[in-house]
């Protein structure tokens, strides 16, 4: 059973730039979850998508947005990117609720120059 | 709100000695507990997790944690650790009320040494 697939694992980008990321949730999951983690706030909710509806939100700017698709891939969105955005992106997949058990991918590393 | 707080950021240990990791939470309303592991370069991998009924719960790699509701604690133990067990350790928490989000502490880094 594959795991959650998280693409690119690895991106460089300049400042003022946009950027998507990519996860591919275990089949049959319909919840998908994102987190940024970095050394100064460590790991951070970014927002929680189900069966294409976000239902969850954590306390980030506009820059930052998402949707899913039909089959559960979801993709992150940022925009005007900071450099205080360079982090690891780290999704998460699981059947509905959290508590049921969430599988995380390896990560996005992003670095903005 | 709920938070999370880790008192140690590091722990160094022998190998074969016993550990605890200490982990701490806020919350007004009743929650659910987590532990994750990160080892380099990869994403976490959960251990163990209270949802209710026993306090102490049993999970993976032979780590086990006990929920204290009085002190609010979920520490982490292992009784005889290994060199393989070197990796960064989060606990989490949600609440049942807003279960699709979890909360993270600041992380314990484990260090095994020979």
């Amino acid at each position: 059973k594959a795991g959650v697939t998280q693409t690119p694992r690895y991106l460089i980008k300049t400042r003022g730039q946009q950027v998507t990321l990519s996860c591919s949730p275990i089949s049959g999951h319909r919840s998908v979850s994102w987190y940024q983690q970095t050394p100064g706030q460590g790991l951070q909710f970014l927002f929680e998508y189900f069966s294409e509806t976000q239902r969850n939100k954590g306390n980030f700017p506009g820059r930052f947005s998402g949707r899913q698709f039909s089959n559960s891939r979801s993709e992150m969105n940022v925009s005007t990117l900071e450099l205080g955005d360079s982090a690891l992106y780290l999704c998460a997949s699981s059947l509905g609720h959290i508590n049921t058990e969430a599988f995380f991918g390896q990560g996005t590393r992003l670095t903005v120059v | 709100a709920q938070s999370v707080t880790q008192l140690d950021s590091q722990v160094p240990v022998f190998e074969e000695a016993p550990v605890e990791l200490r982990c701490n939470y806020s919350s007004s309303v009743s929650v659910y507990l987590f532990w994750y592991v990160q080892y380099p370069n990869q994403g976490l991998q959960l251990l163990l997790k209270y949802l209710s009924g026993s306090t102490l719960v049993k999970g993976i790699n032979g780590f086990e944690a006990e929920f204290n509701k009085s002190q609010t604690s979920f520490h982490l133990r292992k009784p005889s650790v290994h060199i393989s067990d070197t990796a960064e350790y989060f606990c989490a928490v949600s609440s049942r009320e807003d279960t699709d989000k979890l909360i993270f502490g600041t992380g314990t880094r484990l260090q095994v040494f020979p």
